[in-house]
């Protein structure tokens, strides 16, 4: 069966600090994979999405960016977070092959606060 | 805009009772998908049912089933024999036609009291 990790579960970083969230998918092969934030209290938006190694898309303008150094690993970086930066994030995969209308499944997610 | 709106920033119910969760959504494609997810204090977030925009019959699953009416663009969702458990963040979401992104609601706080 498929599974998704994410690392670390909680962080706590200052102002200017970088960053490095992690993701990985277990149990599938080429899915798509996704990072989405979830501010306090609200909704979650897509960060950044990739359909093979390499390949990202971003939705929003932020300092964060996304890479995708293997098939199932999917990575959030910052080279200087922002108090704003603070939220839940979460990292989702697909399975490409089902179609566009099939679920993500989504991860334990990482909660980062930023002082 | 593509967008969902869920109204209910928060709702109880009592165990055993039956609740309705509100969703509209607004897009102009002539295809979509509607999802409905359950986030518990835990934060994970656990997809529960699934409505295609072509779909005759609204989508059920176990306990859930999705009141689909698409003349209105809403997708409720409805949650028999509420238990304990089922308290959570409920979020409705929409992946618009040729696109892999999920659009989200708000959410709506559920509390299942006994």
């Amino acid at each position: 069966s498929q599974t998704i990790h994410q690392w670390p579960a909680t962080l706590v970083q200052p102002v200017g600090s970088p960053l490095s969230l992690e993701c990985t998918v277990e149990g599938t092969s080429n899915p798509n994979l996704y990072w989405y934030r979830q501010a306090a209290g609200r909704g979650l938006q897509l960060l950044f999405y990739s359909v093979g190694i390499g390949q990202i898309s971003s939705e929003v303008p932020q300092n964060l960016s996304a890479s995708r150094p293997q098939d199932r690993q999917f990575i959030l970086s910052s080279k200087k977070l922002l108090l704003s930066d603070s939220g839940f994030y979460l990292c989702a995969w697909k399975d490409r092959a089902s179609g566009s209308y099939n679920e993500q499944f989504f991860g334990p997610g990482t909660r980062l606060t930023v002082l | 805009a593509q967008k969902i709106t869920q109204t209910q920033p928060g709702m109880f119910v009592q165990e055993k009772e039956a609740v309705t969760l509100d969703c509209t959504y607004d897009t102009s494609d002539p295809s979509y998908g509607l999802f409905w997810y359950k986030q518990p204090s835990s934060g994970e977030m656990i997809f529960l049912i699934y409505q295609g925009s072509y779909d005759q019959q609204n989508a059920t699953e176990g306990r859930y089933s999705l009141n689909f009416q698409k003349a209105r663009k809403s997708a409720n969702l409805v949650i028999s024999a509420s238990q304990l458990g089922d308290s959570a963040m409920y979020f409705c979401a929409m992946i618009p036609y040729n696109t892999d992104k999920l659009i989200f609601g708000t959410g709506t706080r559920l509390q299942v009291f006994p």
